[in-house]
């Protein structure tokens, strides 16, 4: 049971616009910054977003981040089929002292 | 450019412990913390600890609090995590990961170590 709640998967046509929700409480994403990362099987994660909505130079601007209360959101638009991976978001959590991550959401580009 | 390399897989026995390194190069090491994250077969993310090469300080999951440590040794640059009491449950693949939460965020990762925990 991930501290951060995501959707499992998720589903969008090429070009389309597709978001990722996720979840936490006010000693998490309510207080701290967060991010999210990209994995593609086999391979380690891949930084897309940092402090809410910066992007880490490389990364497209069909990429982007907002937070909102306890509730932090990726969208990606211009879907494309190299975006099929699994999406995580992270942050810290200032009551366990912990970082913590998401269950992870799975793109599917049909 | 700014890289992590970690050391190759392992296999273990039940109740052993395993060391991973990760080796960093590109930037000046005592300048970040170093994150450690696993992931179990088929999993997501889970947060281990992290270790600080200039301060020394560590904070560890309160899963993992008593079974694993974390050090750094910045004459050679290099990351170690331990973890004792194996058990299946362990297999997965660890990562190292450097950075702050709150600031750029684990910007940098490393390959991955394979620890494989058989009885």
């Amino acid at each position: 049971q991930s501290v951060l709640t995501q959707p499992p998967s998720v589903s969008a046509a090429p070009g389309q616009t597709v978001t990722i929700s996720c979840s936490g409480s006010s000693s998490n994403i309510a207080t701290n910054f967060v991010s999210w990362y990209q994995q593609f099987p086999g391979t380690a994660p891949k930084p897309l977003i940092y402090e809410d909505k910066k992007r880490p130079s490389g990364i497209p601007d069909r990429f982007s981040g907002s937070r909102s209360g306890t509730s932090a959101t990726l969208a990606i638009s211009g879907l494309q089929t190299g975006d099929e991976a699994t999406y995580y978001c992270g942050t810290w959590d200032s009551n366990l002292n912990a970082g913590v991550f998401g269950g992870g959401t799975k793109l599917t580009v049909l | 450019q700014v890289q992590l390399v970690q050391s190759g897989a392992e296999v273990k026995k039940s109740g052993a412990s395993v060391k991973v390194s990760c080796r960093a190069s590109g930037y000046s090491f005592g300048s970040l913390d170093m994150n450690w994250v696993r992931q179990a077969t088929g999993q997501g993310l889970e947060w281990m600890g992290w270790a600080n090469p200039s301060s020394g300080n560590t904070g560890y999951a309160q899963k993992f609090q008593g079974r694993v440590t974390m050090t750094t040794s910045p004459s050679t640059n290099t990351a170690y995590m331990e973890l004792s009491s194996l058990t299946s449950e362990d297999t997965g693949v660890y990562y190292c990961a450097r950075g702050y939460w709150n600031a750029d965020a684990l910007d940098v990762w490393g390959q991955g170590t394979t620890v494989t925990v058989s009885s």
